[in-house]
């Protein structure tokens, strides 16, 4: 069975405080490794998509890793702007577009 | 990316009555999906729904307590029936271009029920 896990589960920064989360996988052949982030009432908002290990990809504060077992979403000297509930999700399987979702990563950055 | 709206983005609802869901999408896609996200989880997915045929179902979810209509490329309905507390989340649909890649989600329908 395909699993997902993320650590930690909050987080808490000082502003400008750079740190890294932590998304594990297990699945049967990867396809693909999303990450969103989530405000409070709202629906999860696509930030990065990651396909095989060794790729990287920036936005921002945020730059996001994979390897063949986990990806890491990097902040860099964040915001409290940047406070939300950090979301990854897999793709895997030969067919389908079904993802399965981490429990997410709840970061809180003080001013 | 799509622009998604859900119709209602809340409601209160008696227990045994049943709530239906919008979502529209602001251009044609070809895949739809529907999720549930219970208070202080994450996101699970309840079904694929098929444009022209009925909709996949994942594991722990049915036809009878979930229907789901699909009658274009830019629309989807998802019904919640015979609603109970345990039904109280938070009901996305998402969507995708392709059967590749990644989804693009609505706002959400906070459901709670009493």
């Amino acid at each position: 069975e395909d699993q997902v896990t993320q650590s930690p589960e909050a987080l808490r920064l000082q502003e400008g405080e750079s740190s890294s989360l932590n998304c594990s996988y297990t699945v049967s052949g990867l396809r693909g490794l999303f990450w969103y982030r989530q405000d409070p009432g709202k629906g999860p908002e696509f930030l990065f998509t990651l396909y095989s290990a060794g790729e990287e990809k920036e936005k921002e504060r945020l730059k996001a890793t994979l390897t063949k077992k986990e990806s890491f979403l990097h902040i860099t000297a964040p915001k409290p702007e940047d406070s939300a509930t950090y979301l990854c999700a897999v793709q895997a399987g030969n067919y389908g577009q079904n993802f399965v979702f981490g429990p997410g990563t709840r970061l809180s950055v003080l001013p | 990316s799509a622009v998604i709206s859900q119709k209602p983005s809340r409601d209160i609802c008696q227990r045994g009555t049943s709530l239906t869901i919008q979502c529209q999408v602001d251009s044609q896609v070809t895949m739809m999906f529907w999720y549930r996200q219970q208070p202080g989880q994450s996101l699970t997915l309840i079904a694929t729904a098929n444009q022209g045929s009925e909709a996949t179902y994942e594991s722990g979810f049915v036809i009878d307590k979930f229907p789901i209509s699909r009658p274009n490329l830019t629309f989807s309905t998802l019904t919640v029936s015979n609603m109970s507390p345990e039904d109280s989340s938070i009901y996305l649909c998402s969507v995708a271009t392709s059967g590749e890649g990644e989804q693009y989600f609505g706002p959400g329908t906070r459901l709670t029920v009493t």
